[in-house]
């Protein structure tokens, strides 16, 4: 079965301090990976996404993530945490061969500290 | 946000009640789905209409009926619910069929539906 597993339901972080909001995988064949962001009162939006090529993926607002597939993870990383970024972060894999069904995970809620 | 829409933004009904949830995309896309959005649960995928077939979730209460007049807007309709019911709707589409690159799907803001 294609999964995603977010380890951590909060993580807090001070303002100008590298975050990282985990995220680890399992699917069958090559994964297409995303991460998403939502606001409060507001729907999902799209941050960045692996499908092929280099391993670290750039994606919008300064975030970056890490593919790593021996350690089958897609960690998020931004380098300098601000306190707009505080929201809930959502991972998901796809499942190109269920209609492109998306799995998420159940979110990790980031708290940037000022 | 303007990509996809929803209508109500807010929801308050009965357990005896029919109500309707709308979502509109003006993305040009040919896949449109509704999720059920709950406190410390993964997002739930609960109807998926892609390229114009309705792809059945079995886990989904017949309480719950979509409908998908055209590949630009989407119902979810509503009768006799429960209060577990409550929750997040979320709206989302997206472009199949071409390469993964495309595969990203895009919310809308969502219809916070309470049942009393």
């Amino acid at each position: 079965a294609q999964s995603v597993a977010q380890p951590e339901d909060q993580v807090n972080v001070a303002e100008g301090n590298p975050l990282t909001v985990k995220c680890t995988y399992s699917v069958s064949g090559n994964p297409y990976l995303f991460w998403y962001v939502q606001y409060p009162n507001r729907g999902l939006q799209f941050l960045l996404k692996y499908i092929t090529g280099d391993n670290l993926v750039k994606g919008s607002y300064g975030f970056e993530a890490e593919f790593n597939k021996s350690q089958t993870s897609f960690h998020l990383k931004k380098p300098s945490a601000l306190v707009s970024d505080s929201a809930l972060y959502f991972c998901a894999v796809i499942c190109t061969w269920t209609g492109n069904q998306f799995y998420f995970g159940t979110g990790t809620s980031l708290t940037v500290i000022p | 946000e303007t990509g996809v829409t929803q209508t109500p933004r807010h929801l308050v009904m009965g357990m005896t009640n029919k109500k309707s949830l709308k979502c509109e995309q003006h993305l040009g896309h040919n896949a449109m789905y509704w999720y059920k959005q709950s406190a410390k649960k993964p997002l739930e995928l609960m109807f998926v209409y892609s390229l114009e077939e309705r792809v059945e979730n079995n886990s989904v209460p017949s309480r719950f009926s979509p409908e998908c007049p055209n590949s630009s807007h989407l119902f979810l309709h509503l009768h006799t619910l429960q209060p577990e019911d409550s929750a997040l709707y979320l709206c989302a589409s997206s472009q199949v069929g071409g390469p993964p690159s495309s595969y990203e799907q895009y919310f809308g803001p969502g219809t916070r539906l309470t049942v009393t």
